[in-house]
């Protein structure tokens, strides 16, 4: 089967640096995915890794390591907005179409 | 440019009355299509997908069932609600293959409370 799991809270200070993990389990793989959901919203897409390495997207940067099933996400320079949850998520590699997320990582902010 | 549509966005049922919500995208042929449940305070629990009309799987053989009438359409329905049903439903769109099948749009959601 496939699963994702990601630490279910992280507190950071406002203007800090946090990193949230998550690693998979999976048939196959066709990169790894993260989002962002603000209490009451719908989650919006932050960023993809199909392959190794970095990459970074203004204050987000996102890491994959195929080798290890690995990722995370990195948010610098920490704004109240932050607060939030964070959702890892894959393709199912036995069905292209299917994607599943990770249970989600809540982020408080402090001052 | 794409916009995903979602009604109701709030809803209060009675255990055992019927349901249907409405998803439809605009701007995009043949997207790929999703039903997430999402308990409170909880991840996002996939119950349907659709690559196309009238194909569609379920990953959750409960009394929900969804169904794709024409492309950029798609309805999740239960002819009997239980409690266990509550929760905050997403619709989802993607792309239908390549890298942007990795990316998806969210409609705002409906939130059922079933009593």
């Amino acid at each position: 089967g496939q699963s994702l799991e990601q630490p279910s809270e992280v507190t950071a200070v406002e203007g800090a640096i946090v990193q949230i993990n998550c690693t998979y389990q999976t048939s196959g793989f066709y990169g790894l995915s993260w989002y962002q959901q603000h209490d009451g919203g719908a989650p919006t897409f932050l960023s993809y890794n199909a392959l190794d390495g970095l990459e970074e997207t203004g204050r987000f940067s996102s890491f994959l390591s195929r080798s290890d099933s690995y990722g995370y996400l990195l948010l610098q320079e920490l704004q109240m907005k932050d607060s939030a949850s964070y959702f890892c998520a894959v393709r199912d590699g036995g069905s292209a179409s299917k994607i599943i997320f990770g249970s989600g990582t809540r982020l408080s902010i402090r001052p | 440019s794409q916009t995903i549509h979602q009604w109701p966005a709030t809803l209060v049922q009675p255990v055992g009355s019927p349901l249907s919500l409405e998803c439809t995208v605009e701007g995009t042929s043949n997207p790929n299509l999703y039903w997430y449940r999402q308990a409170a305070g909880r991840g996002l629990q996939l119950l349907f997908y659709s690559i196309g009309i009238d194909q569609i799987s379920s990953e959750v053989p409960q009394n929900l069932s969804a169904s794709r009438p024409q492309d950029r359409q798609f309805i999740l329905s239960s002819k009997k609600l239980l409690l266990s049903d509550s929760g905050f439903y997403l619709c989802a769109w993607s792309m239908g293959q390549n890298s942007g099948a990795n990316v998806l749009t969210f409609g705002a959601g409906s939130r059922l409370t079933v009593l």
